[in-house]
């Protein structure tokens, strides 16, 4: 099983759809959980961090599980802008260090 | 608002020759990264430091090595280019750890390096 383990998508879906996706990951010891967003050719950027109780930012909400270890993101009223690339990351102890551990990452497009 | 600028946004080098790629960041964070990103792979962690003068190597550390002499840079070397190197390197920065929490990660805008 991957660490961290995302559907590549990817998602194609009409302005104006909620979407979401899940990040499923391995570590049950596992503290920080975080979504990034990477548009075509930039860097990664924070979307949210994502805690226990769940958090919402505007039209974003992240939720976590973590009896069946997985994160999950929704987007509401999807804006084309909303494209791109988003990143599940997880921190993990990997032999005896604790490092944050990326996804591959899901791809989505908002279509007009 | 947090910088981190790497020395190049594209690189094209020659198989053997040494490359090095310079990130700097202006937050006095303690954390520094680099990592490489491949279609179909993700990103993958070559060496971070959590200090000056301070290394640890990631997942992929083979054919690279570092160097942070100071806190605000951190240097990725290439000792001897070879092809199956060409990626996109991008260098992040963060607070050390709070406790248990683990802080955001702030990115450079990357360098695509060719090696030919």
């Amino acid at each position: 099983r991957k660490e961290v383990e995302q559907d590549p998508g990817p998602f194609n879906v009409p302005e104006g759809a909620t979407v979401a996706f899940n990040c499923t990951y391995s570590n049950s010891a596992s503290q920080s959980f975080f979504w990034y967003r990477q548009d075509c050719r930039k860097e990664p950027k924070l979307l949210m961090s994502v805690y226990s109780s769940g958090n919402e930012d505007g039209r974003f909400t992240a939720q976590l599980n973590r009896a069946s270890q997985y994160i999950s993101l929704l987007i509401r009223d999807s804006k084309l802008s909303d494209s791109a690339t988003y990143l599940c990351v997880v921190n993990m102890e990997i032999q005896g260090a604790q490092k944050l551990v990326f996804g591959q990452g899901t791809r989505l497009t908002i279509n007009p | 608002d947090v910088k981190v600028t790497q020395s190049s946004r594209y690189l094209v080098k020659r198989t053997g020759e040494k490359v090095f790629l310079e990130c700097v960041q202006d937050m006095d964070h303690e954390n520094m990264f680099w990592y490489r990103q491949d279609p179909g792979l993700g990103l993958r962690l070559i060496y971070f430091s959590y200090d000056v003068k301070m290394k640890e190597k990631g997942d992929i550390p083979e054919g690279y090595s570092v160097s942070r002499e100071k806190k605000e840079r951190f240097s990725l070397i290439l000792e001897s280019a070879s092809t199956n190197q060409t990626s996109m390197y991008l260098c992040a920065s963060s607070f050390k750890r709070t406790g248990r929490i683990y802080n955001e990660q702030f990115f450079g805008p990357g360098t695509r390096l060719t090696v030919l």
